[in-house]
């Protein structure tokens, strides 16, 4: 069975500080790897993922994250936090061996970036 | 359309009523989920479609949920003789079928459920 863990429920950063949000899964198979971000009152937007090759991966707003195949993780990371980067995250894992679409998301990690 | 569009955004409910949320995908995605947000929790797993396939109803938590998908297109979710423990965001989302699921969901705005 698929599972994903985010073990922080909040994390805190001062603007300009680098961030980490963390999220580590369990499939039987080889994942597929998502962020998602959902900013107040919007809905949920896709930030990244991670599918295969290359295990540093860039997404939209200068986020990245990188997948560690021993520890079972994609921490989501950006250089410089913004102010604006104040939201709730999700990590989702989807199993490849399964073959299908369900895709379980974590509990969702919120960053507060203070100016 | 656009985006997934969700109606209605709010629905209030007494306890006992049955109630219908309904979802339209992005055109031309024929990967569709649904997944119940409660207040402080993650995303719950209720149910996806992908194309003519059997849906996966693994997620949904009891008999008196069901879900359908018409057409391959709009999707509705039933909840039969609702609880106060139903109140939650009801989101939906759909993608494309990629390369053995290889691709992001796209979401809606959500229908928020209380149940009074």
């Amino acid at each position: 069975a698929q599972s994903v863990a985010q073990p922080e429920d909040q994390v805190n950063v001062a603007e300009g500080n680098p961030l980490t949000v963390k999220c580590t899964y369990s499939v039987s198979g080889n994942p597929y790897l998502f962020w998602y971000v959902q900013y107040p009152n919007r809905g949920l937007q896709f930030l990244l993922k991670y599918i295969t090759g290359d295990n540093l991966v860039k997404g939209s707003y200068g986020f990245e994250a990188e997948f560690n195949k021993s520890q079972t993780s994609f921490h989501l990371k950006k250089p410089s936090a913004l102010v604006s980067d104040s939201a709730l995250y999700f990590c989702a894992v989807r199993d490849k061996r399964a073959g299908g679409f369900k895709t379980i998301f974590g509990a969702g990690t919120r960053l507060f970036v203070k100016a | 359309g656009a985006g997934v569009s969700q109606s209605p955004s709010n629905k209030v409910t007494e306890k006992g009523k049955d109630v219908e949320l309904r979802c339209d995908p992005i055109s031309g995605h024929t990967a569709l989920y649904w997944y119940r947000q409660s207040l402080g929790q993650g995303l719950e797993f209720l149910i996806y479609f992908q194309g003519n396939s059997a849906p996966d109803k693994s997620g949904l938590p009891s008999d008196r949920f069901s879900a359908e998908r018409t057409g391959g297109s709009v999707s509705t979710l039933t909840i039969q003789r609702t609880q106060q423990e139903d109140s939650a965001v009801y989101l939906c989302a759909s993608s494309l079928v990629g390369q053995g699921g290889n691709t992001e969901a796209f979401f809606g705005q959500g229908t928020r459920l209380t149940v009074v």
